[in-house]
């Protein structure tokens, strides 16, 4: 079962352009954490952001979490073509410490 | 620092016939993870090694699947005999204290 849905499940945007994504979430949490995968590859952890946190940056990252609505999103700033793949949010639940449960990823596409 | 590594990354079978995955974690990561991925999907945890001792295995199909980490380092996870409905990909990772996963790039497996 997973635990995170992704919206949308697929966003095709140009270079330069914003790209936003949203994750929602059934149970409480002590960590909700983003992925990317590139075709074919592993996931790679982009970023984390705490429970008792409401906004994180990192880069052309930045991430938000509305505990009280079980949501979070990831907003991508100044695309590139570079940043095509897919995005997966993953929770940290309170009840099951350091068990990930990811949910089924947004797909971007990013056109020069 | 070398990431975590899979072999092999590639395997074709054909069904009831066993196979078996390798993943070597970052030194010095005690956790270890394997992760089932389905096409379109986000990864599942099948099963989580501390150091040696498999800590959550509730998603593991015991009846076929099976995984060991001798030495709490190298780990191997098998099915045994294969079924159709097991070609995935099939994702380790391996984290330190901090709640960030590292996933090696995976092995792709077709059952035929």
């Amino acid at each position: 079962s997973q635990q995170g849905e992704e919206d949308p499940q697929a966003l095709s945007i140009q270079e330069g352009e914003n790209a936003t994504m949203n994750c929602s979430y059934k149970t409480s949490i002590n960590n909700l954490q983003w992925y990317r995968q590139n075709s074919g590859r592993g996931l790679v952890h982009l970023i984390l952001i705490r429970s008792n946190e409401r906004e994180k940056h990192s880069g052309r990252l930045r991430v938000t979490l509305d505990t009280s609505k079980k949501s979070s999103s990831l907003l991508i700033t100044a695309s590139r073509a570079a940043d095509t793949a897919s995005y997966f949010c993953a929770t940290d639940g309170m009840d099951s410490w350091g068990k990930l449960q990811f949910g089924a990823g947004t797909q971007v596409v990013v056109t020069p | 620092e070398a990431g975590v590594v899979q072999s092999p990354r590639y395997k074709i079978i054909e069904k009831k016939q066993p196979v078996a995955f390798w993943c070597n974690p970052i030194s010095g990561h005690n956790t270890l993870y394997w992760y089932l991925q389905n096409l379109g999907q986000g990864p599942e945890l099948l099963i989580r090694y501390e150091n040696e001792e498999a800590v959550d295995d509730s998603q593991l199909p015991k009846d076929r699947f099976s995984a060991e980490r001798l030495k709490g380092v190298d780990s191997t996870l098998k099915i045994q005999p294969a079924e159709l409905g097991d070609s995935a990909v099939y994702l380790c990772a391996s984290s330190q204290r901090s709640h960030e996963q590292f996933f090696g790039p995976g092995t792709r497996l077709t059952v035929l």
